[in-house]
């Protein structure tokens, strides 16, 4: 079974420019997940996505954050314009549904913004 | 709002020494999860603990809920230098409607061989 697909793997930009970051969950999934980890943190959740419905987006830096999951598959989360304390590693994570079920995580996406 | 503080924050052992962290709720939590954070990877899902005073073992990986189901533990014996990493509990409220697992800020633990 293939696992969290997440891309890019690395990506530095300057500040102000845009970022978009892909996320494929587990085929069958229904929850996926966008969290920012900085270093030494644990994962923090920016929002969760139940099919194609956004159910918790509360810390999500909406000004300049954004995100969607068309037809409750693939998501993107884009950021923009980027500043310079959105450096972090942004991870995808899917579950079969919210709940008692445990997440699966892609590799992140590590973000510098210059 | 909810939170859920860990500690230690950092673990330096020698290897076959034993390992605990602790975890601790403010709130009643309905489950724990735990995962595993190598260096430079990302999190991967260890165990979930759903019961009351529940206990599960793997291997050398010894998790316990609390009675109260406010705090969780994880206890490695004899650890080895793959044990190496960041163990995350991660708890859901057992009150309300949200179904967001909050997250402690981990332990890290270092092995020495």
């Amino acid at each position: 079974e293939a696992g969290v697909v997440q891309s890019p793997r690395y990506k530095i930009i300057e500040k102000k420019q845009p970022v978009a970051f892909w996320c494929n969950p587990i085929s069958g999934h229904n929850t996926l997940y966008w969290y920012r980890q900085n270093l030494g943190q644990g994962p923090e959740l920016l929002i969760r996505y139940e099919n194609e419905e956004a159910v918790d987006d509360s810390q999500l830096p909406k000004d300049r954050f954004s995100a969607e999951r068309l037809k409750g598959v693939d998501s993107t989360l884009k950021i923009q314009p980027a500043e310079l304390g959105d450096s972090a590693v942004y991870l995808c994570a899917s579950s079969h549904r919210t709940g008692i079920y445990e997440q699966y995580f892609g590799p992140g996406t590590r973000l510098t913004v210059t | 709002g909810q939170q859920v503080m860990q500690i230690p924050q950092y673990q330096h052992v020698q290897e076959g020494e034993d390992f605990t962290t602790y975890c601790n709720s403010s709130t009643t939590l309905s489950n724990i999860q735990w995962y595993k954070q190598r260096p430079g990877g990302h999190p991967v899902f260890l165990i979930q603990l759903v019961k009351s005073g529940e206990v599960k073992k793997q291997k050398r990986l010894t998790f316990q809920f609390g009675e109260a189901k406010k705090n969780s533990s994880l206890h490695i014996t004899a650890t080895q230098t793959t044990d190496v990493g960041t163990y995350f509990c991660a708890g859901r409220d057992k009150s309300g409607n949200n179904r967001k697992l909050i997250w402690g800020l981990g332990t890290s633990l270092a092995v020495n061989p």
